[in-house]
């Protein structure tokens, strides 16, 4: 069965840090990889990703994909209180997509 | 520049009444995917709808569960008969792409239902 998995759950930091959050994959005919935060409505796209070792930037998030390895990192650097939410990854495959459980960044003053 | 629209928002339902949550995909998008989220828990994949057919259900309990997306119209997922377990929020997302494109997983997303079942 295709799984995507997260780590942390959870992360509490402090304005300014940098944070590394991982998602690993095993996802059937493997295609893409995408990053989405949730705040407290929808999931808003962030990164697709389909291709190794090419770093997708946008502003302080930036993400990579490990297709060997089956994984992906997304960071955020100076993080703001603002950068509060659920980090979701999600891998596309034969179905649309599979969605690990995220993780919730908790950014402090 | 309308983004995927839900409604409605919030939805109460005693156990055993019919729930009908509508999509209207994104401007160009035709098509449309159905996603259950519960409590502590990711995104699972429902359906998977273009115009008036249904590409792939794999993720939709087989019974009470049903989706359409009509020729014109929001697409509507219905729930028959619910029960306390169907309380979550389901989201609906839209893409332009198939399934030939690289960028058919580009998928972007509706604010939500939260049905809540008592």
């Amino acid at each position: 069965e295709d799984k995507v998995v997260q780590s942390p759950l959870s992360l509490v930091v402090h304005e300014g840090d940098t944070v590394t959050l991982n998602c690993s994959y095993e996802v059937t005919n493997f295609r893409s990889l995408l990053w989405y935060k949730q705040e407290k409505k929808a999931p808003t796209f962030l990164f697709m990703l389909t291709s190794s070792g090419i770093e997708k930037k946008s502003g302080r998030l930036s993400s990579i994909l490990d297709k060997k390895e089956l994984f992906s990192i997304l960071n955020i650097t100076a993080t703001q209180t603002g950068d509060s939410a659920i980090y979701l990854c999600a891998g596309g495959g034969n179905t649309p997509l599979v969605f690990g459980k995220g993780t919730r960044l908790s950014v402090i003053a | 520049n309308a983004g995927v629209m839900q409604n409605p928002r919030h939805l109460v339902r005693r156990r055993g009444q019919e729930a009908r949550l509508r999509c209207s995909p994104m401007k160009g998008h035709s098509h449309v995917y159905w996603y259950r989220q519960l409590p502590e828990e990711g995104l699972k994949f429902m359906v998977y709808l273009q115009k008036e057919n249904i590409i792939d259900e794999s993720g939709m309990p087989k019974e009470r569960f049903s989706a359409e997306f009509p020729k014109e119209g929001p697409s509507i997922l219905r729930i028959q008969q619910v029960v306390r377990g169907d309380s979550a929020a389901y989201f609906c997302a839209s893409s332009s792409r198939t399934r030939s494109s690289r960028r058919y997983y580009e998928q972007y997303f509706g604010p939500g239902t939260r049905l809540t079942v008592t």
